[in-house]
């Protein structure tokens, strides 16, 4: 079964850091792009980073770009994210979510984790 | 970015009454290959997103024939032929067009009257 599992969210103080992972099984992590999306607290989707399967292609929302950092081990079938200098909106659950079938990013992510938690509060 | 919006923001139903969620982007989601990357999502009260339909109206494995999809250019449609009571949640489109900006609508929160 094709799985994602996030971990790593938690309670953090304005500017603080957090890293959140990934854990992926049931296929070939090496060959997909992944994403990370978030959903603040009562709010929609926010699509946030893709990192490509060799790590050469990465994108990031302009909400997030210069905070967090994408990247992934393929040995280790994991895909992290850096949060940096953290923000009250950045409060939300975090997904990590990929495009098995078909596998073209524009028709958007059908495999999705359950998400983490990310708290930030003083 | 291309900007999402989605009519009604929320959608009281009578059971095995239909049901649509119309979606408008500001720009045109047909792409220079001639797909049009218009994709909907569902999310069930406590779950993760699911996506229902990609490319407007290919329907995912598993997805009820009850769910459609329509549309070309600027707006779109997602139409319950019969709501049930597992259809409860938020629906989403999501336009992967203009990749990597992809962005989604705000959300219709369809409910059972």
């Amino acid at each position: 079964e094709v799985q994602v599992v996030e971990s790593g969210g938690g309670l953090v103080q304005p500017g603080g850091s957090l890293r959140l992972s990934c854990a992926a099984s049931g296929f070939t992590f090496s060959s997909y792009s992944m994403n990370w999306v978030r959903q603040a607290p009562g709010k929609g989707l926010e699509w946030l980073s893709y990192i490509n399967p060799g790590s050469s292609t990465i994108y990031y929302a302009d909400s997030v770009k210069g905070r967090f950092t994408v990247s992934r081990d393929n040995a280790k079938n994991s895909l992290y994210l850096q949060m940096n200098s953290l923000r009250a909106e950045d409060m939300a659950v975090y997904y990590c979510a990929l495009s098995v079938v078909p596998t073209a990013i524009r028709c958007g992510m059908d495999v999705w984790g359950q998400g983490t938690t990310v708290t930030v509060s003083s | 970015d291309a900007v999402m919006t989605q009519s009604p923001l929320s959608l009281p139903v009578t059971l095995g009454q239909p049901a649509s969620i119309s979606c408008s982007s500001s720009q045109s989601l047909v792409h220079s290959d001639g797909n049009t990357y218009l994709n909907w999502f569902q999310q069930r009260p406590g779950q993760s997103p699911r996506r229902l339909i990609y490319k407007v109206s290919n329907r995912d494995s598993g997805v009820p024939e009850r769910f459609s999809g329509s549309g070309s250019g600027t707006d779109f449609t997602l139409k319950i032929s019969r709501v049930e009571a597992e259809d409860v949640g938020v629906y989403y489109c999501m336009q992967g067009t203009h990749w990597p900006r992809v962005t989604f609508g705000q959300g219709t929160k369809l409910e059972i009257k």
